[in-house]
């Protein structure tokens, strides 16, 4: 079956760091355009990072600086590297392909929490 | 930055009827505009790209319309499993999109 699948999210107190993985079954997340997306509880969604398929990366400015997008063509898996995290980085992270203008191909997420 | 206003924020509907959602643009972005769907515990789904184009798998039920800064999301008679929440989201700015806040669709 061709999906996403999120890893890594978890507990984190504030000013920490975490990584979270996003590995590709049956797709390809190498050669294609892939973003991050998030969704503080209760909240809407929020656009976080893009990385294209030259390796060009972009961030919302909320996240600039502190996060770092990158991907392991051997393990077929994108990273979001998230530094000096704070209350507000607390949501479900969401990997997806982009095509097309639009985010095709979703996972299905994983949780952040900050907390002391 | 461009802002995505989706209106109402909420509304009740009952099985049959006929729905519009709308999101408006604070600037043009042409045809740059998504639809997801959103259910709870579970991560987004396209329904709509570009404007109007429908995605693979989804109902024909969905449609989408508009351009420039005014663009909507009808589901021409709603299902049960059609109660979840809506989002649009602008591809115009790349490589730095937006979403709208979304309209949560209930059970009347």
């Amino acid at each position: 079956e061709v999906q996403l699948v999120e890893s890594g999210g978890g507990l984190i107190q504030p000013g920490g760091s975490l990584r979270l993985s996003c590995a590709g079954s049956e797709f390809s997340v190498t050669n294609t355009y892939m973003s991050w997306v998030r969704q503080a509880p209760g909240k809407g969604l929020e656009w976080v990072a893009v990385i294209y398929s030259g390796g060009e990366t972009y961030y919302a400015d909320s996240v600039k600086g502190r996060f770092a997008v990158s991907r392991d063509n051997s393990k077929n898996t994108l990273y979001l590297q998230m530094n000096s995290l704070r209350d507000e980085d607390a949501a479900v992270y969401y990997c997806a392909n982009l095509a097309k203008n639009a985010l095709h191909l979703w996972g299905q997420g994983t949780m952040v929490a900050v907390s002391p | 930055d461009i802002q995505l206003t989706q209106s109402p924020s909420s509304l009740s509907a009952s099985v049959g009827d006929r729905v519009t959602l709308t999101c408006r643009a604070s600037q043009t972005i042409i045809n740059y505009l998504n639809w997801y769907q959103q259910k709870p515990g579970r991560a987004p789904k396209l329904l709509i790209y570009t404007a109007s184009n429908l995605q693979s798998g989804v109902p024909s039920r969905f449609s989408g319309s508009g351009s420039g800064t005014d663009f909507t999301l009808t589901i021409s008679s709603l299902q049960p499993e059609d109660f979840a929440t809506y989002y649009c989201q602008q591809s115009f700015s790349n490589p730095t999109w937006t979403f709208g806040q979304g309209t949560k669709v209930e059970i009347k």
